[in-house]
């Protein structure tokens, strides 16, 4: 099956901070998602991106599928923006994987 | 996009006993939802898709006599724990498939311990 990597596994920022998180995909896929999953264990939907560059507020993604990586963009970080971060794909008549997941602490 | 619920939102029981966990889509008739299971700082794994009105496909690894799956209706799916035990306790999360190939939403999980 279709392997996610994401990366950094861990990261750790000061309240105000830039971060780039990156999710590298083994095979084409037609459904890549990014999800914010909160300290309560909620998985909030971020972006619908398999391809193309999406802004929402201070988050931000870009998926190049022909190269098979995606990437989410988080500016001026905040407290509330702790969590672990889950990018998951889908190729065409599979389910969806997730990858391992970026726990990301913002600190005040 | 699609709101779901879960009830209950966390439970605790004793080993041997069953446990039903309900997943309601609120604003949106699915065909087929997703049971995921969680452990602790892992990630999610699919343990079965469930389809209305037909036999949940079950993921490798996954015993079906335990982990029994109803999706009865376009708007509510059940996962009943049978015989649960200590090893079952987890973060159990469904969702919903919303046009096949597109976003999945998720209900906010059912944290489930067995003592």
């Amino acid at each position: 099956g279709i392997q996610v990597e994401q990366s950094p596994p861990d990261l750790i920022l000061q309240e105000g901070a830039n971060s780039t998180l990156r999710c590298n995909f083994s095979d084409s896929v037609n459904n890549l998602q990014w999800f914010h999953q909160n300290p309560w264990g909620q998985l909030i939907n971020l972006f619908y991106i398999p391809s193309g560059t999406k802004q929402n507020g201070r988050l931000s993604a870009t998926t190049v599928a022909t190269e098979r990586y995606s990437l989410l963009y988080i500016s001026s970080s905040q407290t509330t923006d702790s969590g672990v971060y889950f990018c998951a794909v889908r190729t065409s008549g599979s389910r969806l994987t997730f990858g391992e997941g970026t726990q990301l602490t913002v600190n005040p | 996009g699609a709101v779901v619920s879960q009830h209950p939102s966390w439970v605790i029981c004793k080993s041997g006993t069953s446990v039903k966990i309900e997943c309601r889509s609120l604003d949106f008739q699915a065909t087929t939802m997703f049971w995921y299971r969680q452990f602790p700082k892992q990630s999610l794994m699919l343990m079965a898709t469930s389809n209305e009105g037909s036999k949940a496909t079950y993921e490798q690894g996954v015993e079906k006599d335990k982990f029994l799956i109803n999706h009865a209706s376009l708007t509510l799916s059940t996962l009943t724990v049978t015989s649960a035990h200590p090893e079952d306790s987890s973060f159990y999360i469904c969702s919903v498939d919303t046009t096949g190939e597109y976003e999945q939403y998720f209900g906010p999980g059912t944290r489930l311990t067995v003592t």
